[in-house]
């Protein structure tokens, strides 16, 4: 059975780093792309980015290019998305997917809150 | 990039009632037209990809169509537990987007 497990909900302040993870299980984690969407609370999805966990390729919304980091290590099929210093915007549900053909999300995790707030 | 516009933003319908989902894109996305169903609480689920093909386990009363820039999702006959928001989202290139979702109510 195809999983993705998220790490647990975060609340940090302005400033503050973060890493959130995504596992993925029950499938060829290195064969598939996998992608991080935002929604903030009471809106829609935001496609942020993807990896391929395989060689590392990364891709990123112009939106998100240089706010987030998205990373993995294949070795314990893990992906991250990561902030350097988080601002009370971010806060919002962070989901990741498995992402197959260039576009088709069929696997979700449970998503990661984060909260920011001083 | 392609922006891709959901009408109605909000569609009353009572449970047996058929449902008619609109996305327009932007520019042509050919099929590359995906449609998710999201509970409040609950991750987004995959119901249709590439315009018209079912993703696994997806009752046959979710129907998609179209192709270049006008897109449907079709609910042939609504199920109290198909009341929940609705995106769409294609690619260009590698790319992806959203649509800002039609909320399905229940009048």
């Amino acid at each position: 059975e195809v999983q993705l497990v998220q790490s647990g909900a975060e609340v940090k302040k302005p400033g503050e780093s973060l890493k959130i993870s995504c596992k993925g299980s029950g499938y060829s984690f290195t064969s598939y792309w996998i992608g991080w969407v935002r929604q903030m609370p009471g809106k829609g999805l935001e496609w942020m980015g993807i990896i391929y966990p395989g060689d590392s390729d990364t891709r990123y919304s112009p939106s998100f290019q240089g706010q987030v980091t998205i990373s993995a290590d294949k070795s314990i099929s893990t992906a991250y998305l990561q902030w350097s210093s988080l601002k009370a915007s971010d806060t919002a549900m962070y989901y990741c997917a498995r992402q197959r053909d260039g576009y088709i999300q069929d696997y979700w995790g449970q998503g990661t809150l984060v909260t920011v707030s001083s | 990039e392609i922006v891709l516009t959901q009408s109605p933003a909000t569609l009353s319908l009572s449970p047996g009632e058929r449902a008619t989902l609109s996305c327009r894109a932007s520019q042509s996305v050919s099929s590359y037209l995906a449609w998710y169903q999201q509970k409040p609480g609950q991750a987004p689920r995959l119901l249709i990809y590439d315009a018209s093909n079912r993703a696994t386990g997806i009752p046959a009363r979710f129907s998609g169509s179209g192709s270049g820039t006008d897109f449907t999702l079709t609910i042939s006959s609504l199920e109290p537990e198909d009341f929940a928001v609705y995106y769409c989202q294609q690619r260009s290139n590698w790319l992806i987007t959203f649509g800002g979702g039609t909320k399905v109510e229940i009048k």
